[in-house]
């Protein structure tokens, strides 16, 4: 069983809906991350958050909100998202960031944009 | 650029064969080496790490290092069919040196 629950598993929604991505771990770790996965394609790192701050942003559109209200927690809110963001969003979790440590991942939150 | 390179497969391997995974990565200074398995439509699981050179084994998995050639294997032994899946190579020396996956090897092994 994952140590890091993200809910929803599932979303559906249109491009003009505002939802959230929620993801918890409880292993203690300082550091989070969200990544976005394509089918047939390897995980793309979005964010990284280190002790609660935004250390890496990869560029990415402002459609996409990350917030980390504390360690244990990590969220992505979502604003007038495009067909092409449909996607597998994967949380993560490492004791540190950049680290080389390993990485351990949520179950995912397969979204659908309309 | 810093990059990881699988072969993607698809690698057919029968029923108690060993099946072999490769990798090689071009970050000189990359540390730290993960492999993933992925099965369809879930969540990458993280299977084996290893950071130093020589063998690392766990029950039927051994990880291979050999950073002067910049390459890592996995050898899976007595491979099942419930081995079948997507197999990630991720090394270290991304932003900040977080990490860098590889595009995935599909591994099928037939009954």
């Amino acid at each position: 069983d994952t140590e890091v629950t993200q809910t929803p598993k599932h979303l559906v929604m249109g491009m003009t809906n505002k939802k959230s991505l929620k993801c918890e771990q409880h292993m203690g770790h300082r550091a989070m991350y969200w990544y976005k996965q394509k089918a047939k394609k390897p995980p793309e790192l979005m964010f990284v958050y280190s002790y609660e701050k935004l250390s890496i942003n990869e560029s990415v559109p402002s459609r996409f909100s990350p917030e980390c209200p504390n360690s244990s927690l990590l969220n992505l809110h979502l604003h007038a998202l495009q067909p092409e963001d449909s996607a597998l969003y994967l949380c993560a979790s490492s004791q540190v960031a950049g680290a080389g440590g390993e990485l351990f991942f949520g179950e995912g939150s397969r979204l659908t944009v309309l | 650029q810093k990059e990881v390179e699988q072969n993607s497969g698809p690698l057919s391997v029968p029923e108690g064969a060993i099946a072999s995974l490769n990798c090689t990565y071009s970050d000189r200074v990359s540390q730290s080496f993960f492999w993933y398995r992925q099965y369809s439509g879930k969540s990458p699981e993280l299977i084996m790490s290893i950071y130093s050179n020589g063998d690392k084994e766990d029950g039927r998995f051994t990880a291979q290092l050999n950073k002067a050639s910049q390459y890592v294997s996995l050898l899976i032994r007595d491979s099942q069919p419930s081995d079948s899946a997507t197999y990630l190579c991720a090394v270290n020396g991304g932003s900040q040196g977080n990490l860098i996956f590889g595009k995935g090897t599909k591994l099928s092994v037939k009954p």
